[in-house]
C-alpha cells in the first residue's frame, strides 16, 4: 500500500471550513483514498472514500488531485462535535487482508 | 440495530490471567479485525480474519490469540504472554472483496483493558 503522509494537527474555527491534507505520492492507479475519523475513546468512523473524481456525501467532500498524489477532505462548516483525529489510508479496491491506520492528523475545533 | 457489539467496556487483568475481549457483529460480514491502540497512537494491527475458521497475525500478534468459529463472533484473548496488555482495543468488520466500498471498516466501541 502506498505510504501517506498528514499534519499532525490542525486547528479550525467553529462554522469554517476544515481542510485536511494527505500527500500519497508513491499511490498506484488501482489505489482508492479512504478517510475515518475517531473521536475521543471511541471506534474509528468511516467518512469517505474515492479514485480519481471528487466525492461529497453527507459528511465531508474529497478533492484528490489530477496526479494523485495528494487529497484534501474538506469539513465545509466545521462544528466542535467535528474534533477528532481524521486518518487518511490508501488501500487497492477490496484488499481488505489488513488496513494501517496512522497517526492521522487531530482536528481542533475552537469556538 | 445492525453493527458490532465490544464487551466488556472496561477490564481488568491480573498478573498471570489470561483475559477474553468479545465481538460480535450482525452486519454479515466476512472480515474481521483486532487493533490495539495506545494513548495518543494510532491503531495497530493484531489479527485479522477474512472467513471463518482463518485467521492471520497483524504486526502485533505476540501475546494474543484469537478464534473464528462463527461468521459473527471473533475473541481475543490477552494471554500472560502479553507483558504489556494496557491499552484501547477496537474490533472490525468489513464485507471481503471485490469493491471500493468493501474496505469500509466498521469499528465497535471498543475495550479499555488495564493491568492490576
Amino acid at each position: 500500500d502506498a505510504k501517506t503522509t498528514q499534519p499532525p494537527s490542525m486547528d479550525c474555527a467553529e462554522g469554517r471550513a476544515a481542510n485536511l491534507p494527505c500527500n500519497h505520492s508513491t499511490i498506484s492507479g488501482n489505489e482508492y483514498v479512504y478517510w475515518y475519523r475517531q473521536i475521543h475513546s471511541q471506534g474509528p468512523q468511516y467518512i469517505i472514500h474515492g479514485l480519481k473524481n471528487n466525492e461529497t456525501n453527507e459528511m465531508a467532500s474529497l478533492i484528490i488531485t489530477e496526479d494523485r498524489k495528494s487529497s484534501t477532505l474538506i469539513l465545509p462548516h466545521a462544528t466542535l462535535r467535528d474534533t477528532a483525529v481524521y486518518y487518511c489510508i490508501v488501500r487497492v479496491a477490496g484488499n481488505n487482508n489488513d488496513m494501517r491506520f496512522g497517526a492521522g492528523t487531530r482536528l481542533t475545533v475552537k469556538p | 440495530d445492525g453493527g458490532i457489539t465490544q464487551s466488556p467496556k472496561y477490564l481488568f487483568r491480573k498478573e498471570g490471567q489470561n483475559v477474553t475481549l468479545s465481538c460480535e457483529q450482525n452486519l454479515n460480514h466476512d472480515a474481521m479485525y483486532w487493533y490495539r491502540q495506545d494513548p495518543g497512537q494510532g491503531l495497530r494491527l493484531i489479527y485479522y480474519s477474512q472467513i471463518v475458521n482463518d485467521f492471520q497475525k497483524g504486526d502485533i500478534a505476540e501475546g494474543y490469540s484469537v478464534s473464528r468459529e462463527k461468521k459473527e463472533s471473533f475473541p481475543l484473548t490477552v494471554t500472560s504472554a502479553q507483558k504489556n496488555p494496557t491499552a484501547f482495543y477496537l474490533c472490525a468488520s468489513s464485507a471481503r472483496g471485490g469493491e471500493a466500498a468493501k474496505n469500509i471498516q466498521y469499528f465497535g466501541a471498543g475495550t479499555r483493558l488495564s493491568v492490576l
